[in-house]
């Protein structure tokens, strides 16, 4: 497709349980960005690729998140032994460079 | 710490009349700045950005104004349209940062 597509849109998981999100980012788009916005919140950044490298993850909470491109395309942002407070909507952006970014829909998590 | 700062929730215009939607940022070192627009369900679009070397820049109805002394930009919309209701964030970074930072975002509501 033409745009960054996400999925799952919505998943519900219990407390202690690992999930995956995917993101598919615009063909050609060199950076990829994770950010992760909570209810009534702007985004905030986690994690950065430039292809296939993972160039900043600063903003990962903790050791539980890890964000993954091996290939430089897709990518997948994996939440281990999920807590409450990681529900959020999960949003994937590419761009070209590092200026407009271009979003997904997002996927929102919610952990029981 | 909040570096980007949207201190107005909302925001409610008339069909027609000038909307307004403040931003304040911290960091000095922050010299490019983007609005994103977004609706439901849906990821933020990129609307419009200026570098700090400009004050002004305007794309059709649309106009970002930068203060760098006062450390203050805002987005005018005129004339507002029904179709503008959205959420409007500000986000700011270094040039050529990828860590973009947002602020919590305004509720424009234009009524017809």
């Amino acid at each position: 497709g033409a745009g960054v597509s996400q999925s799952p849109r919505y998943k519900v998981a219990k407390r202690g349980q690992d999930v995956a999100l995917r993101c598919d980012p615009i063909s050609g788009h060199v950076s990829l960005f994770w950010y992760q916005q909570a209810l009534g919140q702007g985004p905030e950044f986690l994690t950065y690729f430039q292809n296939e490298a993972q160039l900043d993850k600063s903003g990962l909470p903790s050791d539980r998140f890890f964000a993954e491109r091996p290939e430089g395309s897709v990518s997948t942002l994996k939440i281990q032994r999920t807590q409450q407070e990681d529900s959020a909507v999960y949003l994937c952006a590419s761009s070209r460079d590092t200026g407009e970014l271009f979003f997904g829909e997002g996927s929102r998590l919610t952990v029981l | 710490d909040q570096q980007v700062k949207q201190n107005s929730p909302s925001l409610s215009v008339q069909e027609g009349r000038i909307s307004i939607l403040n931003c304040d940022y911290t960091n000095s070192m922050f010299d490019y700045f983007l609005w994103y627009k977004k609706y439901p369900a849906e990821g933020p679009t990129f609307l419009i950005s200026i570098s700090s070397i400009k004050d002004k820049n305007e794309d059709g109805r649309f106009t970002v104004f930068l203060n760098k002394s006062a450390k203050h930009l805002s987005l005018h919309i005129v004339p507002s349209q029904p179709g503008d209701s959205a959420v409007y964030f500000c986000a700011a970074s270094e040039w050529n940062n990828n860590d973009m930072r947002f602020g919590a975002g305004t509720r424009l509501t234009v009524k017809p």
